[in-house]
């Protein structure tokens, strides 16, 4: 079974320029979550996804980031206009069911650098 | 502001020792922690789950629980260079399905 996917691995932008991030969930998993480490600091919430509903946005930084999740499937976040301070490690994670007790698998990350 | 703390080392122990790494949450209510390992440019990887107090085991690793003190650890027996990697201490938001995470710890096992 193939794990949580994230394209692209890297990204390097320039301040001002857009960059949307891709994640597929592994197939079945309803939740789709994405998080973000700051260099130096730890991973942190950003939102949460039950199929194609935002259940929870309440760790997005501002209006310049923008998630989708069109059909319940992949998601796509998109930052527009980049700053500096969105430099870091995107996470994406799903789980199969809505549980306190529920594992969420994490995908290898898009490492994201704006100049 | 729920947070999780870790030491965030670098730990270092040499091979066939015990690794022993430590977490506290400060979100009385948390019912779910989770374990992850987390090599060089990869994916958090789920090492250990574990929802009620006392101990977990699973081959060389061991989960640890104390809700009252609020205080969750990892031991690593018979560690191996393999090892070596930053370990995430997860916490389980009761009310919200978040993931809290720690900074992670850094583990350097010595051939």
């Amino acid at each position: 079974e193939a794990g949580v996917t994230q394209f692209p691995s890297h990204s390097v932008i320039e301040k001002g320029q857009t960059v949307t991030l891709r994640c597929d969930p592994i197939s079945g998993h309803d939740n789709l979550y994405w998080y973000r480490r700051v260099m130096g600091k730890e991973i942190k919430f950003l939102l949460h996804f039950v199929k194609e509903s935002k259940q929870d946005e309440s760790g997005m930084p501002n209006n310049r980031f923008l998630a989708e999740r069109t059909g319940g499937t992949y998601s796509t976040l998109k930052v527009q206009p980049a700053e500096l301070e969105d430099s870091g490690v995107y996470f994406c994670a799903s789980s199969q069911a809505r549980l306190s007790q529920e594992t969420q698998y994490f995908g290898p990350g898009t490492r994201l650098l704006v100049l | 502001q729920k947070e999780v703390e870790q030491n965030s080392g670098p730990l270092s122990v040499p091979e066939g020792a015990i690794a022993s790494l430590n977490c506290t949450y400060s979100d009385r209510v948390s019912q779910s922690f989770f374990w992850y390992r987390q090599y060089s440019g990869k994916s958090p990887e789920l090492i250990m789950s574990i929802y009620s107090n006392g101990d977990k085991e699973d081959g060389r690793f061991t989960a640890q629980l104390n809700k009252a003190s609020q205080y969750v650890s990892l031991l690593i027996r018979d560690s191996q260079p393999s090892d070596s990697a930053t370990y995430l201490c997860a916490v389980n938001g009761f009310s919200d399905n978040q993931f809290y995470f720690g900074t992670g710890t850094s583990l350097t096992v010595i051939p």
